[in-house]
């Protein structure tokens, strides 16, 4: 059972904007900034989105991540079918002294 | 070019032990934090270790404590991962992965900020099956 929780599932046709939520507590994403991963079928995983908003270089702007209390959220909008993947959420967790990730969320492209 | 490249990987018995490497390249070892991530068949990712860029902080998950030790050797651009008393459960991909970070200023004086950090390269991981 993961730390962090996220919906198993989450899909949208072409051009549709979807979101992907991810819940915690006080000692992770309360008191931590958060980080996304995209894992592309059989691949490594890769960030996507860092310090709560932050997308590294290479990274569509259709990709943006916002957080607020306890709760962070991914958004992407203009979906494409590149974007079927699996997605994570992470942070520190200070009562752990770990990173802790979320169950991940498979995102299929209808 | 930033890279890690994970090897040791293969089948043990229940109760055996391995030995994983992580070889990096394109950077300072002795810079950065890294961990060791690891995800079961169909399942998602699990964060079971973290050592500084000078080795003298690390952490385990519970999950492992006890069983596997994480140590790098900065001269050799290399992180070990000993993993004994190996179970079924151990069965999965295993991932090397950089910590990166850095402050972010919250005022434009920078007089407020917080400290941010990610996994920002990943290595392909290697595959470990623990089974009779």
């Amino acid at each position: 059972q993961s730390v962090l929780t996220q919906p198993p599932s989450a899909s949208g046709t072409p051009g549709q904007r979807v979101t992907i939520s991810c819940s915690g507590s006080s000692s992770d994403i309360g008191s931590n900034t958060v980080n996304w991963y995209q894992q592309l079928p059989g691949t490594a995983p890769k960030v996507l989105i860092y310090n709560n908003n932050q997308r590294p270089s290479g990274v569509p702007d259709r990709f943006s991540g916002s957080k607020s209390g306890t709760s962070a959220s991914l958004a992407i909008s203009g979906l494409q079918s590149e974007d079927e993947a699996d997605y994570y959420c992470g942070t520190w967790d200070d009562s752990l002294n770990g990173w802790v990730f979320g169950g991940g969320t498979k995102l299929t492209v209808l | 070019e930033v890279q890690l490249v994970e090897s040791g990987g293969g089948l043990v018995h229940p109760g055996g032990s391995l030995r994983l490497s992580c070889q990096v390249s394109g950077f300072t070892l002795s810079s950065y934090a890294v961990n060791w991530v690891r995800q079961a068949p169909g399942k998602g990712l699990e964060w079971i270790s973290y050592i500084s860029g000078s080795g003298s902080t690390i952490y385990y998950a519970d999950t492992v404590r006890g069983r596997f030790t994480i140590s790098r050797d900065n001269a050799k651009n290399s992180l070990y991962l000993q993993m004994n008393s190996l179970r079924a459960e151990d069965t999965a991909v295993y991932y090397c992965a950089r910590d990166q970070g850095g402050r972010y200023c919250v005022s434009t004086t920078c007089s407020e900020f917080y400290y941010y950090s990610y996994m920002d390269v990943w290595g392909k991981g290697t595959t470990v099956t623990v089974s009779s």
